[in-house]
């Protein structure tokens, strides 16, 4: 079952500006994850946001969570080329099922 | 260096041959999930496992066997592919069950 849905479907935006995404989920979570995959290649995790938690950080990365709202945001600060990639979201709800959405592309040109 | 090895990357097969993608993880991991990845569905869990012995279904878990005899390995099994089950899997481990997940480069399957 999908849990997670990320908005929007793709992103296109210049070498310098900040990227945002966002996704919104259906029932309770205990923590929400936010991967990158490069075309085709396995996913690599970014960031973990708990239930308790509202806001995140790593490195260029903002993660914030609303559980009243039952959604997520990623913000990528300063972007480059490299992050050209998909970006899913994940809910954890029980203790070993990671749902995931079905991404946002994001391409970033020199 | 740790990782989440599969194999093969590639394969093309037949209709109704069985056929088994390896996936083994180093980082003596108890948690393990297969994932299969389709355009416009995402990626939907197959199966994981939270210990050895001890696998349990996930959202599509049908046409598709898992065994854990042994912490590292997590091999996934189609016992008589069909054309529906290509598509890009991946393996994934965790050694906090869901907080993080080191997944695999991928297997490209598909059945004709």
């Amino acid at each position: 079952s999908q849990q997670g849905e990320e908005d929007p479907q793709a992103l296109s935006i210049q070498e310098g500006e900040n990227a945002t995404m966002n996704c919104s989920y259906k029932t309770s979570i205990n923590n929400l994850q936010w991967y990158r995959q490069n075309s085709g290649r396995g996913l690599v995790h970014l960031i973990l946001i708990r239930s308790n938690e509202r806001e995140k950080h790593s490195g260029r990365l903002r993660v914030t969570l609303d559980t009243s709202k039952k959604s997520s945001s990623l913000l990528i600060t300063a972007s480059r080329a490299a992050d050209t990639a998909s970006y899913f979201c994940a809910t954890a709800s029980g203790y070993s099922t990671l749902t995931f959405g079905k991404g946002t592309m994001l391409l970033v040109s020199p | 260096e740790a990782q989440v090895t599969q194999n093969p990357r590639y394969l093309i097969t037949v209709t109704g041959k069985k056929l088994t993608v390896t996936c083994s993880q180093n980082m003596n991991h108890e948690y393990m999930s297969w994932y299969r990845q389709d355009p416009g569905l995402g990626l939907r869990q197959i199966y994981y496992s939270m210990n050895v012995e001890v696998t349990d279904k996930g959202d599509v878990p049908e046409g598709y066997k898992v065994s854990r005899k042994e912490k590292r390995n997590f091999p996934l099994i189609l016992e008589s592919p069909s054309p529906n089950q290509t598509s890009l899997y991946f393996c994934a481990s965790s050694d906090r069950g869901n907080y993080g997940y080191t997944f695999g480069s991928g297997t490209r399957l598909t059945v004709v």
